[in-house]
């Protein structure tokens, strides 16, 4: 199927810093990524879409200078927490969706990365 | 707007019975997908099925299946013969265009 990995698996970093997590579709190109939120034992939280060549588009509510997308590359998408406070200590999913490498992926499908917890301390 | 609800927090069932896990959703659109997603202990986010709105046919996926109402917005999941590895957090999500909705997710206990 659709691999999508996240790295780093999990991350503590120190209040202020910047911490950087990747999402890569492995198989297939995606066009579209999508970043989540998820508190624990909640429903996931749609941040931002960022679709590939063209800036995020963010979710009302969500911080663009705090939560940096990038979408470099087909295969890539990066999400870049600024200046990070406590308070941003959450569990970060990516998922993707997109067109055909070798097989046919039903459009409207989105494949997820494993997830990266971030503690910021 | 659109909205999913998922009116069960929490459900059990005994191993190798039968549980249905309830969602509403709320759109006007005639074309649409809706998506039944499990979140395990691992939190990796899994397909468990899709249904696509202008089939009336139930989609059904091994021991997966669902009971999808178009005129009452009502899509539920049966699980059949439980097993311990259903064990998740299980989501109903509804998409348009580029988004998913999720509920605000099921959380599945399976009792041996």
């Amino acid at each position: 199927g659709a691999v999508v990995s996240q790295h780093p698996s999990w991350v503590i970093c120190k209040s202020g810093t910047s911490v950087k997590i990747e999402c890569r579709s492995l198989d297939f190109q995606a066009t579209t990524m999508f970043w989540y939120r998820q508190f624990p034992k909640q429903s996931l939280m749609l941040m931002a879409t960022s679709n590939e060549g063209s800036k995020a588009t963010y979710e009302q509510g969500v911080e663009k200078d705090k939560f940096l997308i990038n979408h470099a590359s087909l295969t890539l998408s990066t999400l870049t927490v600024t200046s990070a406070h406590p308070e941003d200590s959450s569990f970060y999913i990516c998922s993707a969706r997109g067109g055909t490498s070798g097989r046919a992926l039903n459009f409207y499908e989105q494949y997820f990365g494993p997830g990266t917890r971030l503690t910021v301390t | 707007a659109q909205t999913v609800t998922q009116s069960q927090p929490e459900m059990s069932v005994q191993e190798a019975e039968t549980v249905t896990l309830s969602c509403t959703y709320d759109t006007s659109e005639s074309d649409y997908y809706l998506f039944w997603y499990k979140q395990p202990p691992s939190r990796q986010m899994i397909l468990v099925i899709r249904q696509e709105a202008y089939k009336q046919q139930n989609a059904t996926e091994n021991r997966f299946s669902v009971n999808f109402q178009k005129a009452a917005k009502s899509f539920s999941l049966k699980i059949s013969d439980s097993q311990l590895g259903d064990a998740a957090m299980y989501f109903c999500a509804y998409i348009r265009g580029n988004k998913l909705v999720f509920g605000a997710g099921t959380i599945l206990r399976v009792k041996s």
